[in-house]
């Protein structure tokens, strides 16, 4: 099982460029995150999704967007990127139908520098 | 509104000894789910256990188990016979069983195990 999916797992952007986080799932899960973390501030909540073709805004929505076409994708784009979004972002997915004793099943992140 | 705070940024065990990490939280749903998530220096976040807010009793799952206190509103994670391995950032987190499963995370307690 490959799980949670993100790539790239590395990028520096220079301020003003633009890119997209890819986040791929095979656990036919409804629920989709993103996250990015900071040091000394745990991980915050940027957009989910709870399922195909929604998306909501969590915390820190501001200079993202999301897209969410097919069920198994979660993507994540900066339009122009800021030295203020340089962090580790995550992407996670659960399925919580019937269970709520389900964590999320994190990608193994990707660490952007915005020069 | 809801937050999960962890008043111990570092903390440090004697290998074979036992450790307690500190959370509380705040909130005002009737229903929610407490885990805790490790992270390791390699950086993929691992989920450990859970505890719903009406389980009578404390989650265990080997050597970890989490001490829940309701009335008091927090939720320590115990870690019995640490080992070397046990090194790693500790994530308390939160989250509500409506509105999208979304997930609050503290700022997370790292752990050093002296051998």
């Amino acid at each position: 099982n490959a799980g949670v999916t993100q790539t790239p797992k590395f990028r520096v952007l220079k301020t003003g460029q633009s890119m997209t986080l890819l986040c791929a799932q095979d656990m036919n899960h409804e629920y989709m995150y993103w996250y990015r973390q900071d040091p000394g501030m745990g991980l915050r909540l940027i957009h989910y999704s709870v399922g195909e073709g929604t998306t909501a805004k969590g915390e820190v929505p501001d200079g993202y967007n999301v897209s969410r076409l097919k069920k198994q994708n979660f993507l994540l784009g900066l339009e122009s990127a800021a030295p203020s979004q340089t962090s580790v972002y995550f992407c996670a997915s659960t399925d919580a139908n019937g269970a709520f004793n389900y964590g999320y099943t994190f990608g193994s992140g990707t660490r952007l520098t915005v020069v | 509104a809801q937050k999960i705070t962890q008043t111990q940024p570092g903390m440090f065990v004697q290998e074979k000894e036992a450790v307690t990490l500190d959370c509380t939280y705040d909130t005002s749903d009737p229903s929610y789910g407490l885990f805790w998530y490790k992270q390791p220096s390699s950086g993929e976040m691992i989920f450990l256990i859970y505890q719903g807010s009406y389980d009578q009793q404390n989650a265990t799952e080997g050597r970890y188990s989490l001490n829940f206190q309701k009335a008091r509103k927090s939720a320590n994670l115990v870690i019995s016979a640490s080992q070397l391995g046990d090194s790693a950032m500790y994530f308390c987190a939160m989250r509500p069983n409506t509105g999208g499963f979304k997930t609050i995370f503290g700022a997370g307690t790292r752990l050093f195990v002296k051998a």
